[in-house]
Order: C-alpha cells, then sequence, then structure tokens
C-alpha cells in the first residue's frame, strides 16, 4: 500500500540557519507532492506543489525537490525564524494521475530558536 | 480568498449519541473532503465528494457516513458515536482541474467523545 513517512522527530534549530525537512514515499509514484504549514489548533495551509517533472520549486525562503528515484522530497527554510516554528505536513498526490485526492505525512515538528 | 468553515470548533459528546459536523465553503469548490488528525498518524481521509450528491469512502469510513446536498455544504455524521472517534475533525475544499491539487481546510472541531 502507498506510505508516507515523515521524521516524526521535532526538529529545533538555531535562528538563521536552513531548516530541513524528509519525506519518503514508497511502492507508488505520484504525480506532485505538496507540502503545508500546520499551526497548533489550526488547519493546514499550502506552501508549495511540485510536480514530477520537476526537480526543484522555490518559493520566497522555501524551496522544495522532489527526487522520484529515490521517493524522496526534502523542504527546506533558509534563514528561518521563531514565526517558521510549525508542523510541516507531506502530502503527495495519491496515485499517479489527477484524482484531487492527497496522502498526508504524520508531520515533522519544527522549533526555531531565537 | 478562500474560505472554509466549520460549525464548532470544540464538541463533547455521549457515546451513543448522533453526531452532526458541518462544513461550509464560499468559493463554488467542487470537491469536499473530511479527514481526521490523531497524534503520530496524520491527517487520514473519511469520505470526499466530487460533486452535489456524489461520495466516496476514504480510507477509514468505518463509522461515519456524509450528506451533500448543496454545493459549499458537506456535512459529516457519526451515527453512534464512540470514544475512538475522539479526534480533531478537519474539512477541506479544492476546485477542479489542475488547480483541484490544492485543499484549503478549514479550522478543525475537536470532538471527545465520552
Amino acid at each position: 500500500s502507498q506510505k508516507i513517512e515523515q521524521n516524526s522527530e521535532a526538529l529545533n534549530i538555531q535562528e538563521g540557519k536552513t531548516a530541513t525537512l524528509t519525506c519518503n514515499y514508497t511502492n507508488y509514484s505520484p504525480a506532485y507532492l505538496q507540502w503545508y504549514r500546520q499551526d497548533p489548533g489550526r488547519g493546514p495551509v499550502f506552501l508549495l506543489l511540485i510536480r514530477e517533472n520537476e526537480k526543484e520549486k522555490r518559493k520566497e525562503r522555501l524551496k522544495v525537490t522532489f527526487d522520484t528515484t529515490l521517493k524522496q522530497s526534502l523542504f527546506h527554510i533558509t534563514a528561518s525564524q521563531p514565526a517558521d516554528s510549525a508542523t510541516y505536513l507531506c502530502a503527495p498526490s495519491a496515485g499517479s494521475s489527477n484524482t484531487g485526492k492527497l496522502i498526508f505525512g504524520q508531520g515533522t515538528t519544527l522549533q526555531v530558536k531565537p | 480568498d478562500v474560505k472554509v468553515t466549520q460549525s464548532s470548533r470544540y464538541l463533547v459528546k455521549r457515546t451513543g449519541e448522533k453526531v452532526f459536523l458541518e462544513c461550509v465553503q464560499d468559493m463554488d469548490h467542487e470537491n469536499m473532503f473530511w479527514y481526521r488528525q490523531d497524534p503520530g498518524l496524520g491527517l487520514r481521509l473519511i469520505y470526499f465528494s466530487y460533486d452535489v450528491k456524489m461520495k466516496e469512502k476514504g480510507d477509514i469510513p468505518e463509522g461515519y457516513s456524509v450528506s451533500r446536498e448543496k454545493k459549499e455544504r458537506f456535512s459529516l455524521i457519526l451515527e453512534s458515536a464512540s470514544t475512538n472517534q475522539t479526534s480533531m475533525y478537519l474539512c477541506a475544499s479544492s476546485t477542479t482541474g489542475r488547480a483541484q491539487e490544492t485543499q484549503y481546510f478549514g479550522p478543525g472541531t475537536r470532538l471527545l467523545v465520552l
């Protein structure tokens, strides 16, 4: 079955450093992959989408890579700030076609210390 | 901006009660989703709907039903609440076509079943 794995351990980094979060998927090839941010007690908010034919996508301080050979996506936040502290969810599409459905990872909590 | 609202932020119910969770979106989206989120398990899809009166089971539909009588409203029904349905419930919506890939979430309903 399709499986999504994110590092369940919290990631603690110092302000100004680059945070790197990992998402691995197994047993299928998603057409695209999204990253969402979730703050405590709130719903997830969309950040970035990357398609299977794209290697890298950037948006301001955010960068996402998509390695279909390794079946892995990396999510980077450069020059991190305390306001970046949140849980980040990886969400590949459910299957190789665009059905609008996603499979969510369990999320990695990032804590940026001043 | 897309707005997805959920009828309650917090809800406390007794075992065996019938529970209704309501979700409304204001962007004329065709697709609507209900997830539950539990620690360590991520978001799991309960049901989704591609159109009015259309519904499809997600990964964990047991013990739940849904209703979509109007395009903007998607209701989740717990026919007879049980303690293992204590969870955070999140509603999301998306449009069709390529843009359907991004889901917009409501704030969530935290349900406690005693």
